[in-house]
């Protein structure tokens, strides 16, 4: 398995704003990936993040909204931009490494709350 | 579009209990599905991946089955504990490239004591 932090693991951030969310990884990795879970919903993915390339967004996510960075195998960022409330959710970072059976690894989640 | 559903979306259960947890999925053509754990305020365990030529894994007191053509599969725990409680999530990956996770809701289990 792979070991996933992330960092902050809360924040409460005011409208306008933008936060960064940090993923760091305990080994490389070949993917890694962005969810939100928004309240009483499902896991819904943002972006797959590949390193040296730009991030693939999914429908109803927008890079302008969400850039992402992936300097290297380990590390990954995602920025939640001009924030408003319907932007209150967890966001998950996950990665997978090369093999495995596409079997993926969650960090324990930035929880956000936008007022 | 890949719809997963888990049913029932909360179960309580006395301690020591078998259970099944449910999962769903509209379309058949998948690469793996995976089962996880999530604690409240926590992140996702993975528990158990099944490929889809597989028809079960198992680890411990966690069984979980496959059915691809019926777009179905479950999660049998053995002898439940109050340390079980947790919401569980299921997923699955559709072939084709994407590594995209399709997440039902989760079924919210409480074990007591």
């Amino acid at each position: 398995s792979a070991v996933i932090s992330q960092k902050p693991s809360r924040d409460i951030c005011q409208r306008g704003t933008s936060l960064t969310i940090q993923c760091q990884v305990d080994s490389q990795v070949t993917m890694m990936f962005w969810y939100r879970q928004q309240p009483g919903q499902s896991l819904t993915l943002i972006a797959t993040a590949n390193q040296g390339s730009e991030a693939t967004y999914e429908s109803g996510f927008v890079i302008d909204k969400f850039p992402i960075s992936r300097p290297n195998l380990t590390f990954s960022t995602l920025t939640v931009s001009n924030m408003s409330p319907e932007d209150s959710s967890i966001y998950l970072c996950s990665a997978r490494r090369a093999g495995g059976g596409y079997e993926q690894y969650f960090g324990p989640g930035t929880r956000l709350t936008v007022t | 579009k890949q719809e997963v559903t888990q049913i029932p979306a909360a179960l309580s259960v006395p301690e020591g209990e078998n259970l099944v947890l449910n999962c769903s999925f509209t379309d058949s053509a998948i690469y793996n599905l995976q089962w996880f754990r999530q604690d409240p305020g926590k992140g996702l365990t993975s528990l158990l991946l099944i490929q889809s030529s597989q028809r079960e894994q198992t680890s411990g007191r966690l069984n979980a089955s496959l059915d691809k053509s019926s777009g179905r599969s479950t999660l049998y725990i053995a002898a439940s504990q109050p340390g079980d409680s947790a919401t569980y999530l299921c997923a699955v990956i559709l072939q084709g490239g994407s590594e995209k996770l399709v997440f039902g809701k989760g079924t919210k289990l409480t074990v007591n004591p």
